[in-house]
């Protein structure tokens, strides 16, 4: 079956130090993959998004680019700041499947 | 603007009393989903309706019910609430699932409390 595997967290940085998420996938077929982002108190929001090999997702200065031969999907950012603390989550929809979630790293960016 | 609208926000019920989340959504997606959510856990899939279609996971207790009464409108009913169904409840919409690739749009999530 489908599934995320992503870093653990908590995950705490000092503003404008560079973030790495990892992300690593396995699925039938030729999935969709997907960033989401959650702040306190809110529901899901996309990120970003790659729907075939080599594709790179971008919004807001993170990316993440698609590799089918690693099945990774990192999340990335150069210069991350406090507003993006959050909880990140990395999906992934194969065929007609809802989407299957990793289970969240969770991101605090101290000035 | 276009969006998943979910009420109340907030959601406070009594143990074993009856309670009903609605969702809204102005995207005309087929295909609309109720996830329930623990202390930032990741979302678990509770079912799905592609359009009339009701989709139940295999592991969603029979406490949870849902209704679409139209393609605008979801609803998620608990007959009766334990301590433990205190969670985030997150109503989403895809477009057509069959076709595949199609982000999910989120609502703001209702927060239910069991007293």
């Amino acid at each position: 079956g489908n599934s995320v595997t992503q870093m653990e967290g908590p995950v705490t940085l000092s503003e404008e130090a560079f973030l790495t998420i990892n992300c690593t996938y396995t699925a039938t077929g030729y999935p969709s993959l997907f960033w989401y982002v959650q702040y306190p108190g809110e529901g899901l929001q996309l990120l970003l998004k790659a729907t075939k090999a080599d594709d790179k997702g971008s919004n807001k200065g993170f990316e993440a680019t698609y590799r089918k031969e690693t099945t990774s999907f990192h999340l990335e950012k150069g210069s991350v700041q406090v507003s993006d603390s959050a909880v990140y989550f990395c999906a992934l929809t194969s065929g007609n499947t809802p989407l299957v979630f990793g289970k969240g790293t969770r991101l605090s960016v101290i000035a | 603007d276009a969006m998943v609208i979910q009420n109340p926000r907030y959601q406070v019920t009594q143990f074993g009393k009856p309670v009903t989340l609605s969702c809204s959504q102005t995207l005309n997606h087929n295909v609309m989903y109720w996830y329930q959510q623990k202390s930032s856990q990741a979302p678990k899939l509770l079912f799905h309706y592609y359009d009339k279609d009701f989709n139940n996971e295999a592991d969603t207790p029979d406490n949870f019910q849902s209704r679409r009464p139209n393609t605008s409108f979801c609803f998620l009913d608990i007959r009766s609430p334990g301590l433990g169904d205190a969670a985030m409840y997150l109503c989403a919409t895809s477009r057509d699932l069959r076709r595949g690739g199609y982000e999910q749009y989120f609502g703001p999530g209702t927060r239910l409390t069991v007293t």
